[in-house]
């Protein structure tokens, strides 16, 4: 009955390589989001949609592409990877009500190494 | 442009001693606050959240917040620690009157409670 789930947890690979990160939520929140927490524990937004819509889209190399098939799922491609990539992804989401009360719900974070 | 700032990277408390971890914040408009907890290798665990309404906020696991406008404070506090909440604490904020849905995180604070 997980609500935010990540796969993988772990994910070590070789600089150059392409890989992808999932979330799902069984929520029935309509907005997800990417964070990275990189080495000093700093979390920062890096991507949110909204009904599979793109809302916001922090400075990102463009190696690094979302993917939203439907409200549920949120992925994360990241092409060409580079040392500085390896840190924490934190997928999250939301319900989106401005009468309501938006709390965002984190998953349990995929790390993320690059060799 | 919003921003959190917790000054303190580390508090030690001894065990059955009121703690507080503090954070200020900025924002244009009016604030959504909130606390999370993240233990070792874990996900962010949502604690309490201000919107409107009480200054003091009750929240999971016997924590409070006293949100402070004048301060533009979000303390977060528990009248008697225990050694399980030992943890990295996250104080996070978003502007309501800018749409903007991401949160921005303070840099965390690491509450040591010792026996």
């Amino acid at each position: 009955d997980t609500a935010v789930s990540q796969t993988p947890k772990y994910l070590v690979t070789q600089m150059g390589n392409d890989k992808s990160i999932k979330c799902e939520q069984n929520l029935g929140h309509d907005t997800m989001y990417w964070y990275k927490q990189d080495s000093k524990k700093f979390l920062k937004i890096m991507f949110s949609y909204n009904n599979k819509e793109l809302i916001i889209n922090e400075t990102v190399p463009n190696r690094f592409s979302p993917k939203s098939p439907d409200k549920a799922h949120l992925n994360l491609h990241i092409n060409s990877l580079e040392l500085g990539d390896s840190a924490v992804y934190f997928c999250a989401s939301s319900l989106t009500d401005r009468g309501l009360q938006e709390t965002q719900y984190f998953g349990p974070g995929t790390r993320l190494l690059v060799l | 442009a919003q921003s959190v700032a917790q000054p303190e990277d580390q508090v030690n408390v001894a065990e059955g001693n009121p703690l507080t971890v503090k954070c200020t914040y900025s924002v244009s408009g009016n604030p959504y606050l909130f606390w999370y907890v993240q233990y070792p290798n874990r996900g962010l665990q949502f604690l309490l959240k201000y919107i409107t309404g009480d200054n003091l906020v009750k929240g999971s696991y016997g924590f409070e917040a006293e949100f402070n406008k004048s301060q533009t404070s979000f303390h977060l506090k528990k009248p008697s620690a225990l050694v399980s909440d030992s943890a990295l604490y996250f104080c996070a904020v978003r502007d309501m009157d800018t749409g903007r849905r991401a949160l921005t995180f303070g840099s965390g604070t690491r509450l040591q409670v010792q026996p």
